[in-house]
């Protein structure tokens, strides 16, 4: 069964740092590109950031400026999401998301982490 | 980027009901179209892929279809478990992907 499980949210202060992870299991988790999607509190879902299989590529939204950077550990079978200088806009569910290369969709999500920025 | 506009926002609709949501791009994305449903609470569900493809373990009450800027999701019988907010998604701009702003389905 494939499962994805993040963690690693909480509450932190504008302009502080956090790292979210994605334990990823069921799968052959070194063949995948794995997304991160965030949804603030009551909005709609935004597109982070993604990650290629090896590491090679990695793509962030321009909303976020150079403050995130994505990573993996293929053979922790782990993404990572390293996040600085917070923003109180920076306030979401962050879900981890496997992607599908043949046609590009998401067939499997985490049950989301969520991050709140606040004072 | 490539603009995603769900019309219409919010619906009311009752059980056995047939309904329909609409997507539209802001310009041409072939068939890469993806819609998810999202439960209160819970994390979205991949329901269709790439316009008409339905996913595996979906029911067959869903179905998608359209081409080029113009998409439409469609329950063809609502169940009590349909009611949540459903998500287009374009990948034709793919790693670059954007949603839809959601349509929320609710209980008439």
């Amino acid at each position: 069964e494939v499962q994805l499980v993040e963690s690693g949210g909480g509450l932190v202060k504008p302009g502080g740092s956090l790292r979210l992870s994605c334990a990823a299991s069921g799968f052959s988790f070194s063949s995948h590109t794995m997304n991160w999607v965030r949804q603030a509190p009551g909005k709609g879902l935004e597109w982070v950031s993604s990650i290629t299989s090896s590491s090679s590529y990695v793509y962030y939204a321009d909303s976020l400026k150079g403050r995130f950077t994505i990573s993996r550990d293929n053979a922790k079978n782990s993404l990572y999401l390293q996040m600085n200088s917070l923003r109180v806009e920076d306030t979401a569910v962050y879900y981890c998301a496997r992607e599908v290369a043949t046609d590009y969709y998401f067939d499997y999500w985490g049950q989301g982490t969520l991050v709140t920025v606040s004072s | 980027d490539i603009q995603m506009t769900q019309y219409p926002s919010s619906l009311s609709a009752s059980v056995g009901d047939r309904v329909t949501i609409t997507c539209r791009a802001s310009q041409s994305i072939s068939t890469y179209l993806n819609w998810y449903q999202q439960e209160p609470g819970k994390a979205p569900k991949l329901l269709i892929y790439a316009a008409s493809s339905l996913q595996s373990g979906v029911p067959s009450r869903f179905s998608g279809s359209g081409s080029g800027t113009d998409f439409s999701l469609t329950i063809s019988s609502l169940q009590p478990e349909d009611f949540a907010t459903y998500y287009c998604q374009q990948s034709y701009s793919t790693p670059r992907y954007t949603f839809g702003q959601g349509t929320k389905l609710e209980i008439k």
